[in-house]
């Protein structure tokens, strides 16, 4: 089993959609969370932390429920800029940050 | 501007012709890592270095050596890259490595093996 384990996608969605992606973890000992985007041949970028009590960025929404060892994003009103693969990001303990695969979406007029 | 930098940007090598990577950052960070990331893959961490520290990944292969010779510069080096090793390979650094720190990456350098 993975690590990090997210939806496989892709997702294809029209613009103005909202748009959810899960996330589950499996070392119950992580204690930070991230996503993070990487557009087609690019680096990872970060998009926002993921809090406890869960947190809002704008059109992003990320949860977390440790209990379930549980991450989603979701994003509204997607706009066609927002095409990319979103990556899920455990950070176990120091220095130690592990991936997910990634799940990617396409926003289409 | 550019905050870590890496070249160069596309490699080109033969099989088992040794090659050198480099990345460089203006951030002053303690910790620069280096990641193998394949096509449709999770970033793979191949090692670290805290400062001088050197931290290898259990399960990364011999044929991956790194060189941090100063706070600014980390270089990975393959010593005989097979076709297995073609990947994009991404540079990043932290302040500190503490869990709730993010990580900054480079652009990152594409490496093909012929």
């Amino acid at each position: 089993r993975k690590e990090v384990e997210q939806d496989p996608g892709p997702f294809n969605v029209p613009e103005g959609a909202t748009v959810a992606f899960n996330c589950t973890y499996s070392n119950s000992a992580s204690q930070s969370f991230f996503w993070y985007r990487q557009d087609c041949r690019k680096e990872p970028k970060l998009l926002m932390s993921v809090y406890s009590s869960g947190n809002e960025d704008g059109r992003f929404t990320a949860q977390l429920n440790r209990a379930s060892q549980y991450i989603s994003l979701l994003i509204r009103d997607s706009k066609l800029s927002d095409s990319a693969t979103y990556l899920c990001v455990v950070n176990r303990n120091n220095n130690d940050m592990r991936f997910g695969a990634g799940t990617r979406l396409t926003v289409k007029p | 501007d550019a905050m870590v930098i890496q070249n160069p940007r596309y490699q080109v090598t033969q099989f088992g012709k040794p090659v050198t990577l480099s990345c460089s950052q203006t951030l002053n960070h303690n910790v620069m890592y280096w990641y193998q990331q394949k096509s449709s893959q999770a970033p793979k961490l191949l090692f670290h270095y805290y400062d001088k520290d050197f931290n290898n990944e259990a399960d990364t292969p011999d044929n991956f050596q790194s060189r941090r010779p100063n706070t600014s510069f980390c270089f990975l080096d393959i010593r005989s890259p097979g076709l297995g090793d073609a990947a994009m390979y991404l540079c990043a650094t932290s302040r500190d490595g503490m869990q709730q720190e993010t990580q900054y990456f480079g652009p990152g350098t594409r490496l093909l093996v012929l």
